[in-house]
């Protein structure tokens, strides 16, 4: 079985340019989340999925951040425009159950 | 504020020693707990879980304690292997939050030969 897919596996950008992330979920999950990981820290959940509908995206910040799943498979997570603070890890994670399935995760850095 | 709390940034283990690892959460609601492992240029892997009903489970070299009334998670790897070695995540969640994970800050585990 296929894992999560996640691209770039790295990207470096100047700040104020946007940038975006990709996800292939595990076949059959029909929950998506993107998590932001910040250096010595744990994963924090920026939005979650539940097919194509997002149900919990209160810790998105909705002015530069949006994601979005439109046939509720993959998903993309856009930032515009980067600040230097975004710099971090971006893991996406889908599950069928209460077991969470990691990808490896987008390491941004903003100069 | 931080609701699971990993008071301890590292931890250094001799291999076949047993490792401890240490996780506090504040939020009462919270019943369902898992340990995740994580590699360096990995995302994190499930490594065992435990719901609140019980304060014990068991999965080969891997145990996880729950003490519901100090709130406090262990867990438990013996004998530890340099194969160990990584960063170790505790996580909760609430039952009426949809499967939304609350992460500790990590715990990173170095078995030394």
């Amino acid at each position: 079985e296929a894992g999560v897919v996640q691209s770039p596996r790295y990207k470096i950008i100047e700040k104020k340019q946007p940038v975006a992330f990709w996800c292939n979920p595990i076949s059959g999950h029909n929950t998506l989340y993107w998590y932001l990981q910040n250096l010595g820290q744990g994963p924090e959940l920026l939005i979650r999925y539940e097919n194509e509908e997002a149900v919990d995206d209160s810790q998105l910040p909705k002015d530069r951040f949006s994601a979005e799943r439109l046939k509720g498979v993959d998903s993309t997570l856009k930032i515009q425009p980067a600040e230097l603070g975004d710099s971090a890890v971006y893991l996406c994670a889908s599950s069928r159950g209460s077991e969470q399935f990691f990808g490896p995760g987008t390491r941004l850095t903003v100069l | 504020d931080q609701q699971v709390k990993q008071n301890s940034p590292s931890l250094s283990v001799q291999e076949g020693r047993i490792s401890i690892l240490n996780c506090d959460y504040t939020n009462s609601m919270f019943d369902y707990f898992l340990w995740y492992k994580k590699y360096p240029a990995e995302g994190p892997t499930f490594l065992i879980s435990i719901s609140s009903i019980k304060d014990k489970n068991e999965d080969g070299r891997f145990t996880v304690f729950l003490n519901k009334s100090a709130k406090h998670l262990s867990l438990h790897i013996v004998p530890s292997q340099p194969g160990d070695s990584a960063v170790y995540f505790c996580a909760a969640s609430a039952g009426n939050q949809g499967g939304k994970l609350i992460f500790g800050q990590g715990t990173e585990l170095s078995v030394k030969p």
